[in-house]
């Protein structure tokens, strides 16, 4: 299953730098996207989604962008913290009620002091 | 805050054994799914459950696989038969149900089945 893809499986950044994770999907219907963290011995988390419909959504520190034409999209971290260093995932799915989620291999996103 | 509870932690099983896996929902979320993760693969969708029947299921969920809400709290995943396969991380979720909106998900920490 390859709808969702994250390319790069380890991101390494300095603390108050940007971190930058991508992901690609393939599948057009997909009309809602989001990121979800995840430390060791717990559930992904969610962090922020963004809808088709937009190309920008900010909260705080997180930002995400979609580019619905080359179906990609970013989750930008500014200032990056050592508290963030945990696996990112990306999932998309169907903008209605429960409507399963499809996850990309996450990224493993660690900031140095 | 409330969240989703999974138990237990970490599950040991003989091949061919039956297994429960038991989370408890949210309290007044009305859709329940679970995922599973198998080492070094990808977070993955097994079956979703709404007003006491699956509301979708992948082609992973087979005959060996079942779900119940034996209460109004708990959700379980029955696996019949557990094959060396089956060993992963099991995540339970739920979300509230808003019509023609996308309600998020949130995840339990999950039950490592680990099958011998």
């Amino acid at each position: 299953d390859q709808q969702v893809k994250q390319n790069s499986p380890s991101l390494s950044v300095q603390e108050g730098r940007i971190s930058i994770l991508n992901c690609d999907y393939t599948n057009s219907m997909f009309d809602y996207f989001l990121w979800y963290k995840k430390y060791p011995a717990e559930g992904p988390t969610f962090l922020i989604s963004i809808s088709s419909i937009k190309d920008k959504n900010e909260d705080g520190r997180f930002t995400v962008f979609l580019n619905k034409s080359a179906k990609h999209l970013s989750l930008h971290i500014v200032p990056s913290q050592p508290g963030d260093s945990a696996v990112y995932f990306c999932a998309a799915t169907l903008m209605k009620s429960g409507s399963r989620l499809t996850f990309g291999e996450g990224t493993q996103l660690t900031v140095n002091p | 805050e409330p969240e989703v509870t999974q138990t237990p932690s970490h599950q040991v099983t003989q091949m061919g054994q039956e297994v429960i896996l038991h989370c408890v929902p949210i309290s007044n979320h009305l859709y329940f799914y679970w995922y599973r993760q198998i080492l070094g693969q990808k977070v993955e969708f097994l079956v979703s459950f709404y007003n006491n029947e699956i509301s979708e299921k992948s082609e992973i969920f087979d005959d060996q696989f079942s779900v119940e809400r034996p209460d109004g709290s708990n959700f379980t995943l029955k696996i019949r038969s557990t094959k060396l396969e089956d060993s992963a991380m099991y995540f339970c979720a739920s979300s509230y149900f808003l019509v023609g909106a996308y309600n998020e998900q949130f995840f339990g920490p999950g039950t490592r089945l680990t099958v011998l």
